[in-house]
């Protein structure tokens, strides 16, 4: 099954706070799994990404956590800030022996930070 | 250096004309990947390019397609439109394929069908 589920579809959190996204995958041949931002008129930017080898990875604010047997990832944005607002996409990738770019989209969060 | 870069980035077609989107890849970018963006559907892949062949392509009817050139930018082209083929189509550049950390997304073409 080629999807990603997404969830929440929308998030407010106030300033500072830790703001957590979830994503689940069925198919255990992903192997690559990315976060993208998106703000309004420009396209998505990678985020962070892990691989199905590391249970979690931080940059920054931003951490994934993954769960290889419950085949769920998630993203958490600690100390979150009004410039974090923006769409929040997961996605998941087959390396197809390296033949292939390809991302299977989630289908995004809507992520207000309120002061 | 400069970003992937998408012409036009707003266009209005009428139902059943066709149109043409073009995507400049960053400099030294080789693949080339199209996405369609819609509420509903959120993002889906239409076909990746590489090297001027097709590599794989989306679930999409024939009407889309696509093509790129020797210097590595790449059209699309919808041909017969319908008023559910508005949407953002965005384009991504990578260094080559099986290089899925490196791509960058263009700003996208805005496509209204009335």
């Amino acid at each position: 099954q080629q999807q990603v589920k997404q969830s929440p579809q929308s998030l407010i959190v106030q300033k500072g706070g830790i703001s957590i996204i979830n994503c689940a995958y069925e198919n255990t041949a992903f192997d690559y799994f990315p976060w993208y931002q998106q703000f309004p008129g420009k396209g998505p930017a990678l985020l962070i990404a892990i691989r199905p080898d590391v249970s979690e990875k931080k940059e920054g604010r931003f951490t994934i956590s993954f769960n290889k047997s419950a085949t769920q990832f998630s993203v958490h944005i600690m100390e979150s800030q009004r410039g974090d607002s923006a769409t929040y996409f997961c996605a998941a990738s087959i390396n197809y022996g390296g033949a292939t770019n390809k991302l299977i989209f989630g289908t995004g969060t809507l992520l207000a930070v309120q002061p | 250096k400069a970003g992937v870069t998408q012409t036009p980035r707003y266009l209005i077609k009428t139902r059943g004309q066709q149109v043409t989107l073009s995507c400049s890849p960053i400099s030294g970018h080789r693949s080339v990947s199209w996405y369609q963006q819609t509420p509903g559907q959120g993002l889906q892949f239409l076909f990746e390019y590489f090297s001027e062949t097709q590599r794989n392509k989306g679930n999409f009817p024939g009407r889309f397609s696509g093509r790129q050139f020797s210097n590595s930018r790449s059209e699309m082209n919808v041909s017969t439109l319908e008023l559910g083929d508005s949407a953002l189509y965005l384009c991504a550049s990578s260094p080559s394929v099986g290089t899925r950390g490196t791509q960058y997304f263009g700003p996208g073409t805005r496509l209204t069908v009335l």
